[in-house]
């Protein structure tokens, strides 16, 4: 069983509002992703994160921004939600040790909706 | 275009009766396949990982294969259980760069019936 944890796990709300997913992981691991995911569609890196003070951006172009201030720790924000976010949000982690077996443990994820 | 197509989409299977679901990818140069198991409202959790080198690993009831030539990998379920309806998802990571990316699927949604 992963120790990641997102919170809240579903979030409804209106159009302009400034929010906060929360991330957070006690496996000690220094790399964390942020990932979209539409249904039935596949997985969507839009942030990940090498270490502390270190954030970058994925393959899919989003308005949100994330912070690494503590290892364990890795918040996603959206300034202004609007209905095109509306989606699943999937935080993961990983280790260290040979490329081959640094498997990504994902959170449970955030089911957002925006009216 | 994504570089991991996954077939069927979707399946319906009754309790106690294997299947195999198909992953094929074009992701160059490669390092690793993983299948994932996503529950509805879920994230996705580890069946197993395969190397280059590697054409079969077994977790349990779950049996994944890699033809590294081909470019193709299998995930044979046996004796199903209702506990085993979820989404599928065939994972190829590149060795390409030190993040080493990730290429998901669509993934298989199985549903296992009584």
């Amino acid at each position: 069983e992963a120790d990641i944890y997102q919170t809240p796990r579903y979030l409804v709300i209106g159009t302009g509002k400034k929010i906060t997913l929360e991330c957070s992981q006690t496996m000690g691991h220094d790399k964390m992703y942020w990932y979209q995911q539409d249904p039935g569609m596949e997985l969507h890196l839009i942030h990940y994160s090498y270490g502390v003070n270190s954030t970058e951006k994925g393959d899919l172009s989003s308005e949100s921004t994330v912070s690494r201030i503590r290892t364990e720790h890795f918040p996603l924000t959206l300034e202004s939600a609007r209905p095109s976010h509306t989606s699943q949000y999937l935080c993961a982690s990983s280790g260290t040790g040979p490329k081959s077996q640094r498997t990504q443990y994902f959170g449970p994820g955030t089911r957002l909706l925006v009216l | 275009k994504n570089q991991v197509e996954q077939s069927p989409q979707s399946l319906i299977i009754l309790e106690g009766k294997n299947c195999t679901l198909q992953c094929n990818y074009t992701v160059s140069p490669f390092s690793n396949l993983r299948w994932y198991k996503q529950d509805t409202g879920r994230g996705p959790v580890s069946l197993t990982i395969m190397t280059f080198s590697e054409n079969t690993k077994s977790n349990g009831r779950y049996t994944a294969t890699l033809d590294a030539d081909t470019k193709q990998s299998s995930l044979h379920i046996t004796a199903s259980q209702l506990s085993d309806s979820a989404s599928y998802i065939c994972v190829v990571n590149d060795r390409g760069s030190t993040l080493g990316r990730l290429y998901f699927g669509r993934g298989t949604q199985l549903t296992v019936w009584p």
